[in-house]
């Protein structure tokens, strides 16, 4: 079965600061992978995803995430932080032909001033 | 371009009562439909999906039904609402072949 551990629910950074919010797998096969972000009282947006090729994945907003499967991770990161970037975060796996998405428990960044 | 579309934004409703969440696409066909549920420091929890019309799969027993009676309209359900089906519930599709799923702005619901 699938699933999905985002380490850490809350995480701060100062702003212009690098942002880390880590993401472990558990999938059979091979995986698709992706990080959405939910502002307040909204639905989720999709940061980025990795199906297949290249294992560092650009998204918007200048996040980036890596697949490494040796270590069955998908850390999302971002080189300075930005108060805009005040958000929850969820990852989430999938596998071709289940059908379904599964998210981790999300992680709450906050931006310092 | 594909739209989605869920209503009500916001739902108050006594314990008890029925509750009818609906969510349509826009844009595409035969798409995968899925209603989640957030709970606060819960993550997401998938409820249903349903790959075509008529056929819904339920990932965990609950108060909550659901059916699609269009190809592009998802409707969530209860005949009694419980305190515990607060929430904040979100519908979302996919194209088949699974790459990323599409959020609609969700329903935050509260049973008093």
């Amino acid at each position: 079965a699938q699933s999905v551990t985002q380490l850490g629910s809350h995480v701060s950074v100062s702003e212009g600061a690098l942002v880390l919010l880590r993401c472990n797998y558990s999938s059979s096969v091979p995986p698709y992978l992706f990080w959405y972000v939910q502002y307040p009282n909204q639905g989720l947006q999709l940061l980025l995803k990795y199906t297949t090729g290249a294992t560092l994945v650009k998204g918007i907003n200048g996040f980036e995430a890596e697949f490494k499967k040796s270590e069955t991770s998908f850390h999302l990161t971002k080189p300075s932080a930005h108060m805009s970037d005040a958000a929850e975060y969820f990852c989430a796996v999938s596998q071709v032909g289940t059908y379904k998405y599964i998210f981790g428990t999300g992680t709450r960044l906050k931006v310092l001033a | 371009s594909q739209t989605i579309h869920q209503w009500p934004a916001t739902l108050v409703q006594p314990v008890g009562s029925p509750l009818s969440l609906e969510c349509t696409v826009e844009g595409t066909s035969n798409p995968n439909l899925y209603w989640y549920r957030q709970a606060a420091g819960r993550g997401l929890q998938l409820l249903f999906y349903s790959v075509g019309i008529g056929q819904i799969s339920s990932e965990v027993p609950q108060n909550l039904s659901a059916s699609r009676p269009q190809d592009r309209q998802f409707i969530l359900s209860s005949k009694k609402l419980l305190l515990s089906d607060s929430g904040f519930y979100l519908c979302a599709w996919s194209e088949q072949g699974n790459t990323e799923a599409f959020f609609g702005q969700g329903t935050r619901l509260t049973v008093v």
